[in-house]
């Protein structure tokens, strides 16, 4: 495997479910990130950890609950969503730099995405 | 409130003509800027980017303009392609504390078609 892998590629659940969304990464990055991409709307950042530790929650509702247990993987725990949910969920990868911004430190590596449906 | 706009939806181009994608973003605190390319069924991908510093960087068939007191990006991609028919995506990120990471604001994406 190479690359960003998420799992499941599609999903479906009802608004009282609990699933989780996956990703791993086998780059040797060491920072993720989760982004939502609804319809019609630009990509949004919702959460970002730097060597497992969460530096970024961008708002998101409680609803959605990050997990990263190692620089490597990295999950989207699901619970009680609502039919607005439904979007395409991306994975990405980088590595984590400081200083200067010429550095590449903002080129992701995204996952294919899982697409969630909630009924 | 919208901080980074790709005000056209789509753009249908000859093979071997020029393409323009257009960016415009408000935040003048962005200072580094990319462009992400996206496939049917597949993650965004990284295709060229460029400081502040800057006002041009090139990459084989693709350029990317910053025209930073208009706060104006443009991509040309020379000659297109039928393979590059695709979502383009505009981003943008601003440094925090003298580190930079990847929070990136996206536009909402130009479908480019390149007809043979």
């Amino acid at each position: 495997e190479t690359g960003v892998t998420q799992t499941p590629r599609h999903l479906v659940m009802g608004m009282t479910n609990k699933k989780s969304l996956k990703c791993e990464q086998h780059l040797g990055h060491n920072a993720m990130y989760w982004y939502k991409q609804s319809a019609k709307k630009p990509l949004e950042l919702m959460f970002v950890y730097n060597f497992k530790e969460q530096t970024e929650n961008n708002s998101v509702p409680s609803r959605f609950s990050p997990e990263c247990p190692n620089s490597s993987h990295l999950f989207l725990h699901l619970h009680t969503l609502q039919p607005e949910d439904s979007a395409l969920y991306l994975c990405a990868s980088s590595q984590f730099f400081s200083g200067s911004p010429s550095s590449g430190a903002n080129v992701l590596t995204f996952g294919a995405g899982s697409r969630l449906t909630v009924l | 409130d919208q901080q980074v706009k790709q005000n056209s939806p789509s753009l249908s181009v000859q093979e071997g003509r020029i393409s323009i994608l257009n960016c415009d973003y408000t935040n003048s605190m962005f200072d580094y800027f990319l462009w992400y390319k996206k496939y049917p069924a597949e993650g965004p991908t990284f295709l060229i980017s460029i400081s502040s510093i800057k006002d041009k960087n090139e990459d084989g068939r693709f350029t990317v303009f910053l025209n930073k007191s208009a706060k104006h990006l443009s991509l040309h991609i020379v000659p297109s392609q039928p393979g590059d028919s695709a979502v383009y995506f505009c981003a943008a990120s601003a440094r925090a504390g003298g580190t930079s990471y990847g929070k990136l604001t996206f536009g909402q994406g130009t479908i480019l078609t390149v007809h043979p």
